[in-house]
Order: C-alpha cells, then structure tokens, then sequence
C-alpha cells in the first residue's frame, strides 16, 4: 500500500458525460501527479500540481482539467467524454516533486471505460 | 522518435533465468533513470533508482546506465514468479521546479515455474 488513495476504482460513462476522479496523497506529500495510461500510448503524464499550484503541464486535453484543494487532495476533471478516453487513471504523490531522484508513490488507479 | 523507448515484449522466461530489460532514451540531458514495476491493476511501483553511468545493485536487481550508448538495462537474477510484472523503465527530465516522469511503454514479464 503506497499511501495514495484514488476513488473511485472503477467508473462506467457515455460519451459526452463528466466526470471527477479524486486522489488523497500521501501524509506529508505536497505534489500531486496525474497520469493517464491506455494499451496504445503507455503512461503519460498529464499535469503536476504541488501545494496547490499548477507546476507542470504534459500532453492533457483541454477538455481535462484539474485541481489542488487547501488539504491537497486533488481532482482530476474529465468533460466531453469519448471513446479514446478510457484508460487507467493515475495519481502521484511525492514530498516537493522539485525534481531529481524524489520518489513519486502512485495510488491504485481509476478504470475509465467510456461507452 | 519518442523520448524513452522500451521493448513491451511480452518476455516469458523459465523460473531461475537470468531476465535482461532495456529502454533507449534520446535526450543526452537525462540524468536520473529509474524502474518501475507495475503488477496487474496495480499503480507502478519504484523499484530501483541510477544517478550515473555504471551499475547499481539491490538484491537480485541490477541497474545498469550507459550515458554514452543512452542506454538503460535491468536485470534480474534468479527470476521468481513473483517478478512476474510489466516493468516500466522511467527518466525525469532536467525541469527546473518540476518533475514529470517520461515513461517508456512498459515490457510484461512472465516468469514460468
């Protein structure tokens, strides 16, 4: 167990629907990674949040956005869903995310499945 | 050409074999390497971290760099059905503030009793 919770585990939606998905990092942790990882493109980063700041962006949709609440638990907002978007949803916690060898502690994960 | 580039197998080996790993990566700035493993519906997992060029040991894993080659390998000794996994190998790139991890696309090892 890696200290990072995700909910939920699991999420069935159609396309065009909304959804959140939630991260608690682990205690102590002030960065939050989200990731995205499906069979054709691997695990990608999407965006970095640390103590409630936007650091970091990768390859995220706009349709996708996300955020670092006050007790840095984190959600990641998925809009306008399509079918291309269904994959494992993954979220990250390390102490600062500064960079270097800092160990980031993935959570369980959200399966995504659109239809 | 993609940053990190990694075999995804699948790789299937007899228990007790020796299991070799290896991604390529592009960015000759690239200074920290790591591996991760990742068991079914699980979140990856760090296995084992490298700073430079050379090997770096932990049990039955070894991490091997070459910075010249941009080449980065792992290998497992003694191969267990536990070490059954997809292991992804990992680079943070020299993001001043930040850290983003560049995956490559994972090799699933199966190790057969």
């Amino acid at each position: 167990d890696s200290g990072v919770t995700q909910t939920p585990k699991h999420l069935i939606t159609a396309t065009g629907q909304r959804v959140t998905l939630r991260c608690s990092p682990r205690s102590g942790d002030l960065s939050v990674y989200w990731y995205q990882q499906s069979l054709d493109q691997g695990l990608q980063f999407l965006i970095q949040y640390y103590n409630g700041e936007e650091r970091a962006k990768g390859n995220i949709l706009e349709r996708f956005s996300a955020q670092q609440f006050p007790d840095l638990h984190s959600e990641l907002n998925l809009s306008s869903l399509e079918l291309g978007d269904s994959a494992l949803y993954f979220c990250a916690s390390s102490i600062q995310g500064a960079g270097g060898q800092e160990t980031q502690y993935f959570g369980p994960g959200t399966r995504l499945l659109v239809l | 050409q993609k940053e990190v580039e990694q075999d995804p197998g699948p790789l299937s080996v007899p228990e007790g074999a020796i299991v070799s790993l290896n991604c390529t990566y592009s960015n000759s700035a690239f200074q920290y390497f790591m591996w991760y493993r990742q068991y079914s519906r699980k979140g990856p997992e760090l296995l084992m971290y490298t700073y430079s060029s050379g090997n770096k040991e932990d049990g039955r894993f070894t991490a091997q760099v070459d910075k010249s080659s941009k080449y980065i390998s792992l290998f497992i000794r003694d191969s267990q059905p536990s070490d059954s996994a997809t292991y992804l190998c990992a680079i943070p790139p020299p993001i001043q503030g930040a850290q983003k991890l560049v995956f490559g696309q994972g090799t699933r090892l199966t190790i057969n009793p």
